[in-house]
This record gives C-alpha cells, structure tokens and sequence, in this order.
C-alpha cells in the first residue's frame, strides 16, 4: 500500500521553512525518508520506528506518530541545497519500503 | 555504509530484445531491491533478490518478465525481457545493511546510479 504524501509540491524562499506530510492506512513498522535530486540517486535522511519518536538531521527533523500512522518532515531555514524531491517510505514488515509518490521541493534565492 | 555500481549506466534498445542490468555492492549486504522510476515520477519496487533462491515479486511484476539473479551477497542481476516502449525507465538497484536498533531488512537503503532504458 503505496504512502499519501502531501503537499505534491512545495516552492520556498531561501530561508523559509516546509513541512512534508505521509500517512499510510495501514499499521507501519518504520518511515524513512529520502532526497533525490534532478538526475541523481535517492540518498538517505533518516529513519523513525514506532514509537512517536522524532529525530534530526542538520536542520531536517522529522516526526513518527504511531496511532495516526503519520509522518511528518520538517525543513527549517532552508537552503537552496535542500531542492530536490522528498520520498517517504514505509515499512510494514521489515524486509521492504514501499515509496509515496514523492514531494517536489523548490528553493528560491 | 555501503556503494553499489550499476551497469550499463543507460542503453537503448530495440522493442523484442532482452536485457540484463547487474549490480555490484562494495559490501556483504542483508537485503538487496530492485525499483524503477519513471521520470519524475515515484520509485516502484519490483521484486526483492534473494540469496540463492528466486526473488520475491511486487503485484504486477513477474519473473518471465524481469528474471532476477542473486548468486551471493554483493551481486545481482535484472533481466528485462522481450522489451517494449513500455518497460522504458531508470532501473535501480538498491541494499540494506542491517542497523543494531532494527530488525533485519528495514535499515537504510542504498542506492545505485541507475540504468535509463530507452525502447525502440
């Protein structure tokens, strides 16, 4: 079951901060959380396992909630290094991630 | 962490003719994934490559289409077989090492550059 991600796109000033959004319906094992720039491999963020908890990666953070199957990524004071496409993936067993259709981020000077 | 090679980087190819993408990891691995991403679009995993056994296929991918080979922990292969205008994508190999807080599997993945295929 592929993961909602919302907002489809998102265009910041430098400086700014973002929030991306990913729910599943279903009863998730882990979330993680990707960046892949214009004709670039994903590269990883970070992970959250159940449990609510939250962590942080330079000025990205991102948090789990378990009961609303929801995560959520938090980009404050952006740069412009920060475009690119964010995909969460979600884990309902841990043997595979499944990607949601991904959240275009675009950073201006 | 770990580095994966992939090859060809890209290729174009005639609609009936077969292809066979590998992929190379710089260290033993747990898990290793095949995906494909059309332009811009999301990444759809195709099947999960097993050690010496037959690969585990998402719903709508099957091996006569897409054989996959795993002979030991750093290597694999993709076939795409009989290919037509359709089965044009970036192929990407992907690998999981295994994390000292996760179960087997779920750590974090590794990506390679990726195989744009062009049908004709």
């Amino acid at each position: 079951q592929q993961p909602v991600q919302s907002p489809q796109a998102v265009i910041l000033r430098e400086g700014e901060d973002a929030v991306i959004n990913c729910s599943s319906s279903k009863a998730l094992y882990s979330v993680h959380w990707y960046r892949q720039k214009h004709g670039e491999a994903p590269v990883f963020l970070m992970i959250l396992l159940k449990g609510g908890e939250q962590k942080g990666h330079e000025k990205i953070s991102a948090s789990f909630n378990e009961k609303k199957q929801q995560s959520s990524l938090y980009l404050t004071a952006s740069q412009l290094s920060y475009s690119g496409t964010y995909f969460c993936g979600t884990a309902l067993r841990d043997d595979k991630i499944i990607f949601g259709k991904g959240t275009r981020l675009h950073i201006l000077p | 962490s770990a580095v994966i090679s992939q090859k060809p980087s890209r290729d174009i190819c005639q609609r009936g003719t077969s292809l066979t993408i590998q992929c190379q990891v710089d260290s033993q691995v747990t898990m290793m994934f095949w995906y494909r991403q059309q332009p811009g679009q999301s990444l759809t995993l195709i099947a999960t490559a097993n050690q010496g056994s037959e690969a585990t296929y998402e719903s709508g991918f099957v091996i006569d289409k897409f054989p996959i080979s795993r002979p030991n922990l750093t290597f694999s292969t993709l076939t795409v077989s009989n290919m037509s205008p359709e089965d044009s994508s970036i192929y990407l190999c992907s690998a999981s090492l295994t994390s000292g807080r996760l179960a087997v599997g779920a750590g974090e993945l590794f990506f390679g550059e990726g195989s744009r295929l062009t049908v004709l």
